[in-house]
């Protein structure tokens, strides 16, 4: 009965630097999505994976962004050649239909120094 | 980019008051939804409401949605200290049902005891 974890909770790297950032969504939930959050903003949308594939990227700010979930349950969101500008929150969630209510995640802190 | 606008951006009551946070959104919709946010981490979900309801109640909370004004309003009636959070509404469009939600810039809500 675990909920959507991610991992880290908190990120620092430097300008230039690749993280990636972890999402475990609820067990058995196909969909799963990728918002960011900055600082007194709602959180906009990145990226949405049914089942393997990501079946809407349009949110992803630029070709420095990629997210994967090979296996349709744990996703991976890669930021290559960090900003400052990247600095935020990001969180995942999961949702066990379409156009449901969505769980989210604690979310990942993540700040480029 | 941010569809909804709350309304008020910040909200200071006393306990045992009422709180009401308005929401405006542009385009036609599946469902609109509400979460509480803390510390600015992880959202919960609170209520859905969909595209063809008018009101909707849960335990201390009461949802309306006005598709001809394009509007939504929550209703926390006998609010409590813990109470205080950010609450953002959300909106599943119907050009990309299920996709993606849309958020709202949050009402910040204290409650003091």
């Amino acid at each position: 009965g675990a909920g959507v974890s991610q991992t880290p909770s908190n990120k620092v790297t430097e300008k230039g630097k690749y993280v990636e950032l972890r999402c475990d969504p609820i067990s058995g939930h196909t969909a799963l999505y990728w918002y960011r959050q900055s600082l007194g903003q709602g959180p906009e949308f990145l990226i949405y994976f049914q089942g393997t594939g990501a079946a809407d990227d349009s949110g992803l700010p630029n070709d420095r962004f990629f997210a994967v979930r090979p296996e349709g349950s744990v996703s991976t969101l890669k930021i290559q050649r960090t900003e400052r500008g990247d600095s935020a929150v990001y969180l995942c969630a999961s949702s066990p239909r379409l156009a449901g209510e969505q769980f989210f995640g604690p979310g990942t802190r993540l700040t480029v120094l | 980019s941010q569809q909804g606008e709350e309304d008020p951006q910040a909200l200071s009551i006393q306990e045992g008051e009422n709180a009401t946070m308005n929401c405006s959104y542009k385009t036609s919709i599946n469902n609109l939804q509400w979460y509480r946010q803390n510390s600015g981490r992880g959202l919960v979900h609170l209520i859905l409401i969909r595209s063809n309801e008018r009101e909707k109640h849960s335990g201390r909370l009461r949802v309306t949605l006005d598709t001809s004004k394009k509007s939504s309003s929550l209703l926390i009636t006998a609010s409590r200290a813990a109470d205080t959070a950010s609450y953002f509404c959300a909106t599943d469009a119907w050009e990309t049902s299920g996709s993606r939600l849309t958020f709202g810039e949050g009402t910040q809500l204290t409650v003091n005891p």
